[in-house]
């Protein structure tokens, strides 16, 4: 089992609908979560961080996080095609990050 | 720009050279990544550096890689006797304490090895 995971995708939604991104992770000590986009050849860009149960929202992008269930989600509202990218879920595990195989969301104009 | 930097941005070589990169943390973060990230995968950890120490290195590391951070700036990653399977992005990434240890990564160096 991996430590993080995501479903690889792609998911295409259509311009202006919410999409929904999902995460688990095996490490239940795990305390810090992450959500990076990366567009095509480009490096990961920091979305959010959450590290509380619940929701924290940041402008069209809302993370969700469920310790019990060990699952972190990322919704992001009027989607936008300039959202198409693959978005990477990561967990800090003693400093580190580990990092999900990523999700690529298509946005269809 | 302040951001994180990475030197050179694309190296090609051939089997068995010697590479180097460069990384240039933002300013004032004390803490320095390397990851590695291969087509359709997440970034895999390398090690890390807190100040000047190399505080971990993965056990998938081979020993033909090592990592310096001489007087706690920047830090240099070398890969000896390159295999094309080295062929991938290496990607640095600085924290610090202040920010949550919130990891900002450069802009990579994309790896062909021929």
């Amino acid at each position: 089992q991996k430590e993080v995971e995501q479903n690889s995708g792609p998911l295409s939604v259509p311009e202006g609908a919410i999409a929904s991104l999902n995460c688990t992770y095996s490490d239940r000590v795990s305390q810090s979560f992450f959500w990076y986009r990366q567009y095509s050849g480009k490096s990961p860009e920091l979305i959010m961080s959450i590290y509380s149960n619940g929701d924290k929202e940041d402008g069209r992008f809302t993370a969700q996080l469920n310790k019990a269930s060990q699952y972190v989600s990322l919704l992001i509202r009027d989607s936008q095609p300039s959202d198409s990218a693959t978005y990477l879920c990561a967990v800090k595990k003693e400093g580190k990050l580990i990092f999900g195989q990523g999700t690529t969301l298509q946005v269809k104009p | 720009d302040t951001g994180v930097s990475q030197d050179p941005r694309h190296k090609i070589t051939k089997r068995g050279q010697n590479v180097t990169f460069r990384c240039d943390p933002i300013s004032e973060h004390n803490r320095l990544y390397w990851y590695r990230q291969t087509l359709g995968q997440g970034p895999e950890f390398l090690t890390y550096f807190q100040n000047e120490a190399q505080l971990e290195k993965s056990r998938l590391l081979s020993d033909r890689f090592s990592a310096e951070r001489p007087k706690g700036s920047f830090s240099t990653l070398e890969i000896q006797r390159t295999e094309q399977g080295d062929s991938a992005m290496y990607l640095c990434a600085s924290s610090s304490p202040v920010g949550g240890e919130t990891q900002y990564f450069g802009p990579g160096t994309r790896l062909l090895v021929l």
